[in-house]
């Protein structure tokens, strides 16, 4: 059992690239997330999914895009990478909403656009 | 909307002692969940203790404790004998209970405290 697993560790884009960050989970957790920590800060979320299929903004969605095509998978997709997208991204999951209520962190991606 | 502050943004500790985490937040909600997690060099969050606001009894894990007032909107974490390996950044973090608005499926983090732990 791996948990959320997030690839890759690390990257660095120059501005106007695009990439994918990648998220997996292996607990069939229905909810998954996308969180930025920038320096000094905590975590804001970016966007969630309740389920395969659908998805939600959450504060800070302007220039990514996710989808979510099975329960395992909830890619990020950054499109015209810029220097403000600079940042720490982190993915979690949680069983559903009304359960536990504790989301299960991956590693992180630190990605730096110059 | 909801607000959780830190205001200790760094605190040192020897090891052994015992050190206190402040967290402040505010809601207009009553119930909701409160969450500390740590955060290593390593960047990983790990959870370290949750409390359920409809529960007065403080929440503990082993050598992690919670003084949790709700009237005062208050929720410190309390680390007794403090180790080298507690050393890291710890957020604070609110959950609503029930879905208003997708409210309930994000984390509302506070700016984290940076703990040192002194051998």
């Amino acid at each position: 059992n791996a948990g959320v697993t997030q690839t890759p560790k690390f990257r660095i884009l120059k501005i106007g690239q695009s990439m994918t960050l990648q998220c997996t989970q292996d607990m069939n957790h229905n909810y998954m997330y996308w969180y930025r920590q920038d320096p000094g800060m905590g975590l804001k979320l970016i966007y969630y999914s309740v389920g395969a299929g659908i998805t939600d903004k959450g504060e800070v969605p302007n220039g990514y895009n996710v989808s979510r095509s099975t329960t395992e998978d909830f890619p990020l997709r950054l499109e015209l990478a810029a220097p403000s997208q600079t940042s720490v991204y982190f993915c979690a999951s949680t069983k559903d909403r009304g359960g536990t209520d504790t989301q299960y962190f991956g590693p992180g991606t630190r990605l730096t656009v110059l | 909307a909801q607000t959780v502050t830190q205001s200790q943004p760094e605190m040192s500790v020897q090891e052994a002692e015992t050190v206190t985490l402040s967290c402040t937040y505010d809601t207009s909600e009553s119930d909701y969940y409160l969450f500390w997690y740590k955060q290593p060099p390593s960047r990983q969050m790990i959870l370290v203790i949750r409390q359920e606001a409809y529960k007065q009894q403080n929440a503990t894990e082993n050598r992690f404790s919670v003084n949790f007032q709700k009237a005062a909107k208050s929720f410190s974490l309390k680390i007794s004998d403090s180790q080298l390996g507690d050393a890291a950044m710890y957020f604070c973090a609110y959950r609503s209970r029930f879905n208003s608005g997708g409210s309930n499926y994000k984390l509302t983090f506070g700016k984290g405290t940076l703990l040192t732990v002194n051998p």
